[in-house]
């Protein structure tokens, strides 16, 4: 195992496409997140999942933004209508729900979207 | 609402000193990450501190917690070039989501 995959690398696409990101997890990591982080900040909550179960979603995504764990594995995460706004490094991470108590998440590479 | 606030924002810093750089959060917190993130890669964790009074370090770099205060601090010892890269700290529950600071960018010179 590899760590996080995330694909694809990179993404342009044209305002008001429609695009999908995918994420496989570290195979035995139960939680899975996604994180958005634009330019010059700190990497933003969207969306966790334990197994197939969405936890909890961000006020941030608005409801052109949907995210699935179908089998409680990979993961897609999916923006409808892109605006330029939404430009931004889409990151992953898994963690195990009961890890030690030392805790910690493994992040993927990352999906750079960009909006023209 | 959790807000993390880190300084400076950014450091230039000479080979060879020392420098700390910190971390403010605004609400009680289970632990504190520390990440490094070179430019246009992901993160990679560099420190996880639990309980107050934690102290862990790896190579030139130091971090401490302090949690009556809701501070970190990252102390980095003799700079190298290396060491060039933005560094955050999160806050957040055993697993659950992180709320992270704004990064501090790290520039080493000569």
């Amino acid at each position: 195992d590899t760590g996080v995959s995330q694909n694809p690398r990179h993404k342009i696409t044209k305002r008001g496409q429609n695009v999908t990101f995918r994420c496989d997890p570290i195979s035995e990591h139960n939680r899975l997140y996604w994180y958005r982080q634009t330019l010059g900040q700190g990497p933003e909550f969207l969306t966790y999942f334990q197994n197939e179960a969405q936890l909890e979603k961000s006020r941030l995504l608005s409801d052109r933004f949907s995210a699935e764990r179908p089998k409680g594995s990979f993961s897609t995460l999916e923006i409808q209508r892109t605006e330029q706004g939404d430009s931004a490094m889409y990151l992953c991470a898994s963690s195990l729900a009961l890890m030690s108590r030392v805790g910690g998440y493994t992040f993927g590479s990352g999906t750079r979207l960009t909006v023209v | 609402e959790l807000k993390v606030e880190q300084n400076p924002l950014f450091l230039s810093m000479q080979e060879e000193k020392n420098y700390t750089i910190y971390c403010n959060y605004s609400t009680t917190s289970d632990r504190l990450y520390w990440y490094r993130q070179d430019p246009g890669k992901s993160l990679e964790s560099l420190f996880v501190l639990l309980s107050n009074g934690a102290v862990k370090q790896e190579g030139r770099l130091m971090a401490s917690l302090d949690t009556k205060a809701r501070l970190s601090t990252l102390h980095i010892t003799a700079a190298v070039h290396d060491l060039s890269a933005t560094y955050f700290c999160a806050v957040g529950g055993a697993n659950s989501k992180l709320t992270f600071g704004k990064g501090i960018t790290l520039s080493v010179r000569p």
